[in-house]
C-alpha cells in the first residue's frame, strides 16, 4: 500500500515571501499521479497542482510550483509571493495509475497548516 | 456550473442514533466518492461509485455504515447506530470518470458530532 508523509504539521510565511511544503511518499509503482490540495476553513478541498510521475518537468500553476524528485520519492510544493488567501491546510496526495479495487482512490498525507503573516 | 453539494453542513446527534448525509455531484459526473476525514488527518476513502454501482467499498465499515446511489446521481451515506468515534467530517467528491487522470471535485463536507 502507498503511504504519504507530510513532516511539517504547521508552517508560517510572511506575506509576499516564498514557502516550501514538504511531502514524501512510498510506492512500488512506477507510474502514478501526485497532487497538492488546499483545504481552507470552509473545508472544501481544492486542487492546487498535479504531477504525472512519467513527466520529468515539474508542474507549475501561476504562483504554485512543485519539485518532483522521483528517485527520492519527494514532492514538495513551493508557493511564491504568498498571499493572505493562501492560508489553509495543504494536503499532499497520491493516486495510482493502475486499475483494480482501491487503486483510483486518493491517498492523503496528514496535512500542513500554512499561516500567512501580514 | 454548480459544484458538489452536500447537506447538512453540520449535524449533532446522540450516540446510538441514526444519521444520514446527502450528496449531489456535479452534473454529468459518473464517479462519486465518500471520504471520512478525522480531525488532524487527511481524508480516507469509504466508498466509490461508478454510476449506481459501488465498485470499491472495501473500507466501508459495513456493520454500521451503508450507502446508496439509486439512480446514479445523488447519494446518501448512513450510519446506524452512530458511535462517539464517528465524529468527523464526511466529504463527498465527484469526477467525470474513474480514470486516475480525472480530477476529483470535493464538496464542503458534513461535520458530524456524536455526543
Amino acid at each position: 500500500a502507498q503511504t504519504v508523509t507530510q513532516s511539517q504539521p504547521e508552517m508560517s510565511v510572511q506575506e509576499a515571501e516564498t514557502v516550501t511544503l514538504s511531502c514524501t511518499y512510498d510506492t512500488s509503482e512506477s507510474d502514478y499521479y501526485l497532487f497538492w490540495y488546499k483545504q481552507p476553513p470552509s473545508r472544501q478541498m481544492i486542487l492546487v497542482i498535479r504531477q504525472e510521475a512519467y513527466k520529468q518537468q515539474n508542474a507549475t500553476e501561476n504562483r504554485f510550483s512543485v519539485n518532483f524528485q522521483k528517485a527520492a520519492k519527494s514532492f514538495s510544493l513551493k508557493i511564491s509571493d504568498s498571499q493572505l488567501g493562501d492560508a489553509a491546510m495543504y494536503f499532499c496526495a497520491y493516486r495510482s495509475q493502475y486499475s483494480g479495487a482501491g487503486s483510483y482512490q486518493l491517498t492523503f498525507g496528514k496535512g500542513t497548516k500554512l499561516s500567512v503573516i501580514p | 456550473e454548480a459544484g458538489v453539494v452536500q447537506s447538512p453542513r453540520y449535524k449533532i446527534i446522540e450516540k446510538k442514533q441514526p444519521v444520514a448525509f446527502w450528496c449531489n455531484p456535479i452534473s454529468g459526473h459518473n464517479t462519486l466518492y465518500w471520504y471520512l476525514q478525522n480531525l488532524g488527518q487527511g481524508p480516507e476513502l469509504l466508498i466509490r461509485y461508478e454510476n449506481e454501482e459501488a465498485v470499491d467499498d472495501s473500507q466501508l465499515p459495513k456493520d454500521r455504515f451503508s450507502a446508496e446511489r439509486l439512480k446514479g446521481v445523488d447519494s446518501t451515506l448512513k450510519i446506524q447506530p452512530a458511535e462517539l468515534g464517528d465524529s468527523a467530517v464526511y466529504l463527498c467528491a465527484s469526477s467525470p470518470g474513474q480514470g486516475p487522470y480525472n480530477e476529483q471535485f470535493f464538496g464542503p463536507g458534513t461535520r458530524l458530532t456524536v455526543l
